[in-house]
């Protein structure tokens, strides 16, 4: 299984600001996503980054607030822009080699906007 | 509308007994499901998974069952031990349609295992 390591693990933000939240993994793989999750809610899926493409996208989530960058196959970024209190979740990213194969997950991004 | 349900939010089970965690979800399309563990303040880790050509699939203490009819799995863990406690999330994928590779997944069901 790929490590993953994600920082920060945790961040206290003034609103009105943004931060990149980085995603790094031991191995080269193909997928990558973000994901949220929202007190006391499941996992949401933000957005899938495939290096050499632009981001998808999922419904309710638009590149403006939440722009990526997958600049190989070991890295990511995501970016929470323009923060609001309702944007204070625990952010995840994840691996896959590919569609119908187990994902695997860094420690998240736990994100108070204050 | 959610896709993926779990509708227990809690479990209390004691040690050496048996935990069933239930899901049961709505897309037809899906035909890959996966449960993962989550402990406080880290990412969720993969248990098992499942495909829809299966309708059984073990891994030591843990088993998932699929019933494809009634749109339904469960994660059998037996026997139950106090470090199983933690935060079960149900997730399901497909292979074609809108969303490939995409994992969705249920709100969880928090597992205590008592000694």
């Amino acid at each position: 299984s790929a490590v993953i390591s994600q920082k920060p693990s945790r961040d206290i933000c003034q609103r009105g600001t943004s931060l990149t939240i980085q995603c790094q993994v031991d191995s080269q793989v193909t997928m990558m996503f973000w994901y949220r999750q929202q007190p006391g809610q499941s996992l949401t899926l933000i957005a899938t980054a495939n290096q050499g493409s632009e981001a998808t996208y999922e419904s309710g989530f638009v590149i403006d607030k939440f722009p990526i960058s997958r600049p190989n196959l070991t890295f990511s970024t995501l970016t929470v822009s323009n923060m609001s209190p309702e944007d204070s979740s625990i952010y995840l990213c994840s691996v896959a080699e590919g569609t119908n194969t187990e994902a695997f997950f860094g420690q998240g991004t736990r994100l108070t906007v204050v | 509308d959610q896709q993926v349900k779990q509708n227990s939010p809690s479990l209390s089970v004691q040690e050496g007994r048996i935990s069933i965690l239930n899901c049961d979800y709505t897309n037809s399309m899906f035909d890959y499901f996966l449960w993962y563990k989550k402990y406080p303040a880290e990412g969720p880790t993969f248990l098992i998974s499942i495909s829809s050509i299966k309708d059984k699939n073990e891994d030591g203490r843990f088993t998932v069952f699929l019933n494809k009819s009634a749109k339904h799995l469960s994660l059998h863990i037996v026997p139950s031990q106090p470090g199983d406690s933690a935060v079960y999330f149900c997730a399901a994928s497909a292979a074609y349609g809108g969303s490939q590779g995409n994992l969705i997944f249920g709100k969880g069901t928090k597992l205590s295992v008592k000694p």
